[in-house]
């Protein structure tokens, strides 16, 4: 059970690239999201999505796309990458619960430097 | 305001102290409450859920007062390992299910001999 897996582990891109990041997971949880952490600014939800299909903007969205289509994956999308997008970006997954009380589970994390 | 507000820190304190943490949130809605931990250069784990009626796993207490929307953490006979970032997550959760955490940006102890 290799819980949430992501890649790369670091990134070194020019303003104007596009990359994927990729994020997996073999726990089977239909909630799986997407945020970057920035110094002093918390982890911020770029998107998520509540199962196969099913996408939604979260906090950050501009310049990020995503796309659900299995239960497993859930890959981020930098369309033409900013400076502004230097981050650490953490993948996260979860059962949807009733009660909200679900345990997120994130994967190592990737690291991304724009130039 | 934000919506999650932690006192940064650093605390430092000697191995054996006892430490609290406080955090307070602006959503009276929020749903549930959760600290997390993150070691340098990880990624968050969860350490504990905070229930109305205040929780405790071993060394570690939380507490939730949503009278004053205040929460806190509790830690006793503080250990070298505990040096950490400990962060501040609440749920306002989703229409049709899931999770809208909003992240504290968090309170870094460091635990010293």
């Amino acid at each position: 059970n290799a819980g949430v897996t992501q890649t790369p582990k670091f990134q070194v891109l020019k303003t104007g690239q596009s990359m994927t990041l990729q994020c997996a997971q073999d726990m089977n949880h239909e909630y799986m999201s997407w945020y970057r952490q920035d110094p002093g600014m918390g982890l911020r939800l770029i998107h998520y999505s509540v199962g196969a299909g099913i996408t939604d903007q979260g906090e950050v969205p501009n310049g990020y796309n995503v796309s659900r289509s299995t239960t497993e994956d859930f890959p981020l999308r930098l369309l033409s990458a900013a400076p502004s997008q230097t981050s650490v970006y953490f993948c996260a997954s979860s059962y949807l619960g009733s009660e909200y009380q679900e345990t997120q589970y994130f994967g190592p994390g990737t690291r991304l430097l724009v130039l | 305001r934000k919506e999650v507000e932690q006192d940064p820190g650093p605390f430092n304190v000697p191995e054996g102290a006892t430490v609290a943490f406080n955090c307070t949130y602006s959503n009276s809605a929020s749903q549930s409450f959760f600290w997390y931990r993150q070691d340098c250069r990880k990624e968050p784990k969860l350490l504990m859920s905070v229930y109305s009626s205040g929780n405790e796993d071993g060394r570690f207490t939380a507490q939730l007062n949503r009278a004053s929307q205040y929460i806190s953490l509790l830690i006793r006979d503080s250990k070298l390992s505990d040096s950490a970032t400990y962060l501040c997550v609440v749920n306002q959760g989703i229409t049709g299910g899931g999770n809208k955490l909003t992240f504290g940006t968090g309170t870094q102890l460091k635990v010293e001999l």
